[in-house]
């Protein structure tokens, strides 16, 4: 089964306005990733935050992890035409092995 | 540049016939991965590769094969043996080494169908 899960599944939203996706996760990790993908393209990556990090920013975006809660949130501030996309979350486990998880992603769409 | 790339872009395929898809990477990069994605979904890892001549079943791995006798290259190949490979196959590549896990860069894809 998926080890991280997005919630909403979809967003739209108005150009400028503020994005929060959200991903919460079954196991512990010992990091987990945001990546991008625009339609019928590769995923890239944005950000990676640490288990033992709290908050971290990119630009516009900002992630934000709590292990208690087994939760992470990505915030994309004055949102643009050109962040729509599909938003993923990938955990990765202890354990040294360089696989990750993905989740099932969140669908964004800004309206200009 | 630096990147992956995968080919072809789309694939057709006929029962019982195996293909290839070809991923190539210049990144220098010893991790590399396979995955698939079907519409909400979103990925499953099908095998993995942290060294050459090495690699790894993935949590999907039935019905597929690969191959890594190059640091660069890391082919799938869709056995006849998959019944459902219609799909979006993304392969991806990273720096490896211990302790957390690194960003993947990924290709930009090769779409399979059936006939």
């Amino acid at each position: 089964s998926q080890q991280g899960e997005e919630d909403p599944q979809a967003l739209s939203i108005q150009e400028g306005e503020n994005a929060t996706m959200n991903c919460s996760y079954k196991t512990s990790i010992n990091n987990l990733q945001w990546y991008r993908q625009n339609s019928g393209r590769g995923l890239v990556h944005l950000i990676l935050i640490r288990s033992n990090e709290r908050e971290k920013h990119s630009g516009r975006l900002r992630v934000t992890l709590d292990t208690s809660k087994k939760s992470s949130s990505l915030l994309i501030t004055a949102s643009r035409a050109a962040d729509t996309a599909s938003y993923f979350c990938a955990t990765g486990n202890s354990g040294g092995y360089q696989k990750v998880t993905f989740g099932t992603g969140t669908k964004l769409q800004v309206i200009p | 540049d630096g990147g992956i790339t995968q080919s072809p872009k789309y694939l057709f395929r006929k029962e019982g016939q195996n293909v290839t898809l070809s991923c190539e990477q210049n990144l220098n990069h010893d991790a590399m991965y396979w995955y698939r994605q079907d519409p909400g979904q979103g990925l499953r890892l099908i095998y993995y590769s942290q060294i050459v001549n090495d690699f790894q079943k993935g949590d999907i791995a039935e019905g597929y094969s690969v191959s890594r006798e190059k640091k660069e290259s890391f082919p799938l190949t869709v056995t006849s043996a998959q019944k459902n490979p219609t799909a979006f196959y993304l392969c991806a590549s990273s720096i490896s080494g211990q302790g957390y896990q690194k960003p993947q860069h990924f290709g930009d894809g090769t779409r399979l169908s059936i006939l």
